[in-house]
C-alpha cells in the first residue's frame, strides 16, 4: 500500500522559532510536493522537488524553505514562524513519466495542522 | 495559466439523491483533470482522473465525472448519495510538466438523512 506519512498531525509553535516539517514517501517518488490548505482558498503550492536537491518555488514560497537530501524525504521549513502561518500543510509524491508531460496521480499525507502562538 | 472554478463551497443533499459538484476549468493546453475528496481530518485521496482517454470517468465510490470540452467542464456526480460521502471535494487541474496541481477552492458535500 502505498504511503506518504507526515512526521506530525498537530504541532503548536511560537511565533518567531523555526519550524520543520517532515515528510517520507515509500513509492519511490521523483516527484514531492508541500500544499498549503486553508478554508476557502482550497490548496495552494509552496515548493516542488523532482528530484534529490533539487526545487522549485511554487505559488506562495514566502516565508518557506525546503530541503530534499534523500529521495523519499522532503522536509518543509518555516524560517521564523509568523501566525499567518497557521494552516494545514499537506505532502504529496507522485511518479514521473520520463518524457512526458503527463500528470499521474499525486498521493497525500494525512497533513500537519500547524498553529503558530 | 491552467485554472480550475469550483461552484458552490457547500452542497446538501438528502441520502439517496443525485450529487452535483460542478467544475469548471481553463487549459491553454488539452487538461489533465482531478477530482479529490477528503474526509475530517484526513489527507486528500483520489477519485478519479480525467486522461483524454474516455470522456467519461469512472472512480472509486460510485463516483464519476464527465469531461466537456465546449463548456469547458469536468463536473462529479454520483446516483445515489449515501452518509459516508461527507467530505470536502476537491478538482484540479494538472500544470503540465512536473505533476503540479492547481487545486478548487473546495466544495463541502453534507449528506443529510
Amino acid at each position: 500500500d502505498v504511503k506518504v506519512t507526515q512526521s506530525s498531525r498537530y504541532l503548536v509553535k511560537r511565533t518567531g522559532e523555526k519550524v520543520f516539517l517532515e515528510c517520507v514517501q515509500d513509492m519511490d517518488h521523483e516527484n514531492m510536493f508541500w500544499y498549503r490548505q486553508d478554508p476557502g482558498l482550497g490548496l495552494r503550492l509552496i515548493y516542488f522537488s523532482y528530484d534529490v536537491k533539487m526545487k522549485e518555488k511554487g505559488d506562495i514560497p514566502e516565508g518557506y524553505s525546503v530541503s530534499r537530501e534523500k529521495k523519499e524525504r522532503f522536509s518543509l521549513i518555516l524560517e521564523s514562524a509568523s501566525t499567518n502561518q497557521t494552516s494545514m500543510y499537506l505532502c504529496a509524491s507522485s511518479f514521473y513519466l520520463q518524457g512526458t508531460s503527463v500528470n499521474t496521480e499525486a498521493f497525500f499525507g494525512q497533513g500537519t495542522r500547524l498553529t503558530v502562538v | 495559466a491552467q485554472s480550475v472554478t469550483q461552484l458552490g463551497s457547500h452542497v446538501s443533499v438528502s441520502e439517496g439523491a443525485l450529487v452535483l459538484l460542478r467544475c469548471n476549468y481553463s487549459s491553454s493546453v488539452p487538461p489533465y483533470l482531478f477530482w479529490y475528496v477528503q474526509y475530517p481530518n484526513q489527507g486528500l485521496q483520489l477519485l478519479l482522473k480525467y486522461t483524454s482517454a474516455a470522456t467519461l470517468v469512472k472512480g472509486i465510490n460510485g463516483f464519476e465525472a464527465e469531461f466537456k470540452k465546449s463548456e469547458t467542464s469536468f463536473h462529479l456526480t454520483k446516483p445515489s448519495a449515501h452518509m459516508s460521502d461527507a467530505a470536502e471535494y476537491f478538482c484540479a487541474v494538472g500544470r503540465g510538466g512536473g505533476n503540479k496541481l492547481t487545486f478548487g477552492t473546495g466544495t463541502q458535500l453534507k449528506v443529510e438523512l
